[in-house]
């Protein structure tokens, strides 16, 4: 069966810090990889997709990069975070449908 | 991706069925009609998935109107594990959620 794993699950980082959080999926081949950010009280952003190793698509411009070294492991980075920044990170994988990750709860203070 | 509009918030008690509304006026021929849920914290979760047809699932049924303008999943019996947000998105791959449908269900 197949497995979305995300870390850290929670994190506060003071502005301007950098960023890394990691997704990794198990059980799957050649996977479509999703980023996406859910602010407080609204829904639900795409952010990055990647079809393949090195391939990156970025939806909307930010403060925020993705890269996705390896089939299965997507990565999603910022060198300077900012207060607007923060928000529930949710990395998805697809096959019909998406199947999402635990999530991770940034707060940049 | 076509807009989709749903109520904010809708409440039902234990055992009784529901029927959340989705509009999705803008869609187009070949986009699915995807509902998920979300409890708190968590990531959504899928529910179901349609293109024309009424669809069936061990979780809940979804009722696509005939010019696909519209869709209502139904939960037979609710449940208060089926208390969550609610969202449906007529993207594929790419999905977009709305604000979502808020469910409370009374015991």
């Amino acid at each position: 069966s197949q497995t979305i794993h995300q870390w850290p699950a929670t994190l506060v980082q003071p502005v301007g810090s950098p960023l890394s959080l990691e997704c990794t999926v198990e059980g799957t081949s050649n996977p479509n990889l999703y980023w996406y950010r859910q602010a407080a009280g609204r829904g639900l952003q795409l952010l990055f997709y990647s079809v393949g190793i090195g391939q990156i698509s970025s939806e909307v411009p930010q403060n925020l990069s993705a890269s996705r070294p390896q089939d299965r492991q997507f990565i999603l980075s910022s060198k300077k975070l900012l207060l607007s920044d923060s928000g529930f990170y949710l990395c998805a994988w697809s096959s019909d449908e998406q199947f999402f990750g635990p999530g991770t709860r940034l707060t940049v203070l | 991706d076509a807009k989709t509009t749903q109520p904010n918030s809708m409440e039902s008690n234990e055992e009784e069925p529901v029927h959340l509304p989705c509009n999705h006026s803008t869609i187009s021929g070949t986009d699915y009609i995807h509902w998920y849920r979300q409890l708190p914290s968590q990531g959504p979760e899928y529910v179901i998935h349609g293109l024309t047809s009424n669809v069936n699932n061990r979780m809940a049924s979804l009722a696509i109107a005939e010019d696909r303008k519209s869709s209502t999943l139904i939960l037979h019996r609710a449940t208060l594990r089926d208390a969550a947000v609610y969202y449906c998105s007529t993207s594929y791959g790419k999905l977009t959620f709305g604000q979502g449908t808020i469910l409370t269900v009374h015991p």
